[in-house]
């Protein structure tokens, strides 16, 4: 039982390069989330999926895109990054939306 | 939406001694309120969590109190160790429509126990 697990773990990009976060979680959950996390900012909710099938925008959604390609898997997309975007990316699961969350390992992401 | 203030942003202590992190929130709505602890490099873990119907829960040295009518929460460490020390977040849920919730986090407090 491995939880929540995202792919990769570090990422380089340079302005303008496209990429996908991948996230998975094998606890049945129903609901996956991406965060951001920025020095003193706490955590920052981008884009949630409350259940197989729907997805909805979070505080920054801005510059991304999300899929939520089964139960299991989460997916979060940078089209055109920006050294704005440059950050520790979590993602999380639950059983049920607004309830105990289970983070993954995180992927920290560099746009230079 | 949720506005979740959390407050000292940083708080040292003296190993032994107790350390007090307090919440406020906006939505009188919102009915979950956990705390996670995310040790450096390593991810936010969930220590404890209370609901809206409950003014306080314990577990071994760490407890958190609420207090619905003021809109604020507690996290209480008790005979801390340094392997206390990490970034503590509050959070709250609040309904965000069609039959969704979602957390809204405070932006941390950086513990340091001094052995």
């Amino acid at each position: 039982n491995a939880g929540v697990t995202q792919t990769p773990k570090f990422q380089v990009l340079k302005t303008g390069q496209s990429m996908t976060l991948q996230c998975a979680q094998d606890m049945n959950h129903n609901s996956m989330y991406w965060y951001r996390q920025d020095p003193g900012m706490g955590l920052r909710l981008i884009y949630y999926s409350a259940s197989e099938g729907t997805t909805d925008k979070g505080e920054v959604p801005n510059g991304y895109n999300v899929s939520r390609l089964n139960k299991r898997e989460f997916s979060l997309r940078l089209e055109s990054a920006a050294p704005s975007q440059t950050s520790v990316y979590f993602c999380a699961s639950s059983a049920l939306a607004g309830v105990e969350q289970y983070f993954g390992p995180g992927t920290r992401l560099t746009v230079t | 939406g949720e506005n979740v203030e959390q407050h000292p942003s940083t708080l040292s202590v003296q190993e032994g001694d107790s350390a007090v992190i307090k919440c406020t929130y906006s939505d009188s709505a919102s009915n979950y309120f956990p705390w996670y602890k995310q040790e450096l490099g390593k991810r936010p873990q969930l220590i404890i969590d209370i609901r809206s119907n409950v003014g306080e829960k314990k577990d071994q040295r760490i407890a958190v109190t609420l207090n619905k009518t003021a809109k604020h929460f507690s996290l209480h460490i008790t005979e801390t160790q340094p392997e206390d020390s990490a970034v503590y977040f509050c959070a709250a849920s609040m309904y965000s429509g069609a039959g969704s919730y979602q957390l809204t986090f405070g932006k941390g407090t950086k513990l340091s126990v001094i052995p």
